[in-house]
């Protein structure tokens, strides 16, 4: 399958804890994006990434949440002390800098619950 | 207040019939609009994707449709099945940045038997 791909698919930990998600791209997709997506709502944008640097961060990005792309290769979401708040889906696309639509492919997504 | 809207929020109808999902934006200036279908627990697929030249574009039985003066478009299930069970989302790009996407928050269709 060489589609983009998360880790883990589900993660279910106590508010206070420290978690880490990770994403690979597409091999050949030099663009990188972090999405969340609570229930019923649409994916609101968290980061982006062009190789390995990291190009844009929302304000919903707050300072409890980092994300690197160290190699501009995969990438990993890591949010310290969870809240229940950060409940949600989180969703890595990655886009191809060639293609002028940019169209984004999507992962399967990452179920966090904070409990 | 979002910039892409999408009605109806959900939809149920029988197997086999057809049904219209519509989207309304503001985003501008505009650059292409998609249609994403999301399996429940999966990240969405695109369905369409349509320029501002585009008036219409098939997948399948998916047919989406753009009118870019009125800011509106519209998917299109024809002959629907039970797998078209999904949320479909509207997302709007715009001409003056490469990454930034307005999504909508989608229409929940549910097929039933």
């Amino acid at each position: 399958d060489t589609g983009v791909s998360q880790d883990p698919r589900h993660k279910i930990t106590k508010r206070g804890q420290n978690v880490t998600f990770r994403c690979d791209p597409i091999s050949e997709h030099n663009r990188l994006y972090w999405y969340r997506q609570t229930l019923g709502q649409g994916p609101e944008f968290l980061t982006y990434f062009q190789n390995e640097a990291q190009l844009e961060k929302s304000r919903l990005l707050s300072d409890r949440f980092s994300a690197e792309r160290p190699k501009g290769s995969f990438s990993t979401l890591e949010i310290q002390r969870t809240e229940q708040g950060d409940s949600a889906m989180y969703l890595c696309a990655s886009s191809s800098g060639q293609d002028t639509t940019y169209e984004q492919y999507f992962g399967p997504g990452t179920r966090l619950t904070v409990t | 207040k979002n910039q892409v809207e999408q009605s109806p929020q959900s939809l149920i109808i029988l197997e086999g019939k057809n049904c219209t999902l519509q989207c309304n934006y503001t985003v501008s200036p505009f650059s292409n609009l998609r249609w994403y279908k999301q399996d429940t627990g999966r990240g969405p697929v695109s369905l369409t994707i349509m320029t501002f030249s585009e008036n219409t574009k098939s997948n399948g039985r998916y047919t989406a449709t753009l009118d870019a003066d009125t800011k509106q478009s519209s998917l299109h299930i024809t002959a629907s099945q039970l797998s078209d069970s999904a949320s479909y989302i509207c997302v709007v790009r715009t001409a003056n940045s490469g990454y930034a996407l307005n999504f909508g928050k989608g229409t929940s269709l549910l097929v039933t038997p």
